[in-house]
């Protein structure tokens, strides 16, 4: 089973809006990744996690505000954001981070539009 | 910095038949790993095939197979019997060995097949 889920789907949220964004798996992965993806572009990594610690941030502004629980579960809180947030916001996971032998897996993402 | 380049925005080809799409990419490391997903219109991202780049062996799942050239470094995609269902945006993607094991993707091929 290489199943990643992500709630909601979709979400609308206002600029004063407070949200947050769900990503959970079951394969014992201990590594969690939050990607952004504009239309038509490739995704881009915003967050690791490994053993429920963030590991890497690239340069994410601070109205992103990640969370990992546990090792199932991974939060994207989203506060005062920008119409130009608006994207699909995917969740992956892998067994570790930083063994070569690491496939990430997907899942199938949150279409975020705010108005 | 690693470097992925897809060339062909937009391919199309006839069901049943063959297709290839490229991507070549820009390292000075000696050993990484380079994938294939794929992302229909459903927007989840689904790994379609890999290959380690220390095996001289091309990849093959299926009807899909690669082209790996180390030397040159390029690595294609071919994609055999073609099936309405392989209709998506195909991304190349490169993971290094510096331990983060981030993914950088290519700017991807959107794929039509033909009935």
């Amino acid at each position: 089973d290489t199943e990643v889920t992500q709630t909601p789907k979709h979400l609308v949220m206002g600029m004063t809006n407070k949200k947050s964004l769900k990503c959970e798996q079951h394969m014992g992965h201990r590594a969690m990744y939050w990607y952004k993806q504009k239309a038509k572009k490739p995704p881009e990594l915003m967050f690791v996690y490994s053993y429920e610690k963030l590991s890497i941030n690239e340069s994410v502004p601070s109205r992103f505000s990640p969370e990992c629980p546990n090792s199932s579960l991974l939060n994207l809180h989203l506060h005062a954001l920008q119409p130009e947030d608006s994207a699909l916001y995917l969740c992956a996971s892998s067994q570790e981070k930083g063994r070569m032998t690491d496939t990430q897996y997907f899942g199938p993402g949150t279409r975020l539009t705010v108005l | 910095a690693q470097t992925v380049t897809q060339s062909q925005p937009e391919m199309s080809v006839q069901e049943a038949e063959t297709v290839t799409l490229s991507c070549t990419y820009d390292t000075s490391e000696s050993n990484y790993y380079l994938f294939w997903y794929k992302q229909p219109p459903s927007r989840q991202m689904i790994l379609v095939i890999r290959q380690e780049a220390y095996k001289q062996q091309n990849a093959t799942e299926n009807r899909f197979s690669v082209n790996f050239q180390k030397a040159a470094k390029s690595f294609s995609l071919k994609i055999s019997d073609s099936q309405l269902g392989d209709t998506a945006m195909y991304f190349c993607a490169f993971m290094d060995q510096t331990g983060a094991n981030n993914l950088f993707f290519g700017t991807g091929t959107r794929l039509t097949v033909i009935p």
